[in-house]
């Protein structure tokens, strides 16, 4: 079964930083741009990032861009999220999801890990 | 970035009745390299992540039943259950992926009257 797998959310204070990891079962991560969409609770979904398979281009939504980094290692089968300065907007379930295919923009994305909670507060 | 804006925010359908879901962007989605309407449908159950349930408007995923149809093109799509079961139960989600970034819809709740 193919599946991916998030780690790395938790409780976090304003201000602080977190790195959040993805990694896959099921299918070679290496072949696939990868994205990531978080929900804040009771709330809609928001893209916020994407990373080509090769790890040559990546792309920010507005609301991360300057305080977020997006990588992956390829040789481990894992991606990363490290974001920085964390607020009480950051709040949210952080989904790692693969694309179906490898263009811009981004195609639908066709697997969804579980999810890995940030809860920023102090 | 295109907005995508879902209507009804939530609605109630008798098990076995006919859902419909509306999604409208604010520009056309229909991407001239490919002649196709750039977007797609998931489904979320609570406390599960998204799943995706059609793309290029119309097309089914694998394993996604045929009661579930996607139509429209350019700027005006819908979503339709034939004949809602209980599993349908899901917030559903438009999202475009003709220009960068990627948006979603805000959601639409189906729910059993």
């Amino acid at each position: 079964e193919m599946q991916v797998v998030e780690s790395g959310g938790g409780l976090v204070q304003p201000g602080g930083s977190l790195r959040l990891s993805c990694g896959a079962s099921g299918f070679n991560l290496r072949s696939y741009s990868m994205n990531w969409v978080r929900q804040a609770p009771g709330k809609g979904l928001e893209w916020i990032s994407y990373i080509s398979s090769s790890g040559s281009a990546i792309f920010y939504a507005d609301s991360v861009k300057g305080r977020s980094t997006l990588s992956r290692d390829n040789a481990k089968n894992s991606l990363f999220l490290q974001m920085d300065s964390l607020s009480a907007e950051d709040t949210a379930i952080y989904y790692c999801a693969r694309a179906s295919a490898e263009w811009l923009p981004p195609p639908p994305f066709d697997i969804w890990g579980q999810g890995t909670l940030v809860i920023v507060s102090s | 970035d295109i907005v995508l804006t879902q209507s009804p925010d939530s609605l109630a359908v008798s098990l076995g009745e006919r859902a419909a879901i509306n999604c409208k962007s604010s520009q056309s989605v229909l991407y001239s390299s490919t002649n196709k309407n750039h977007l797609a449908w998931y489904q979320q159950k609570p406390g599960q992540p998204p799943k995706l349930l059609m793309h290029w408007a119309s097309t089914r995923e694998s394993g996604v039943p045929d009661r579930f149809s996607g139509s429209g093109s350019g700027t005006d799509f819908t979503l339709t259950i034939s004949s809602l079961q209980a599993e349908d139960v899901a917030v559903y989600y438009c999202q475009q992926y003709s220009n960068t970034p990627p948006t979603f819809g805000q959601g639409t709740k189906v729910e059993i009257k």
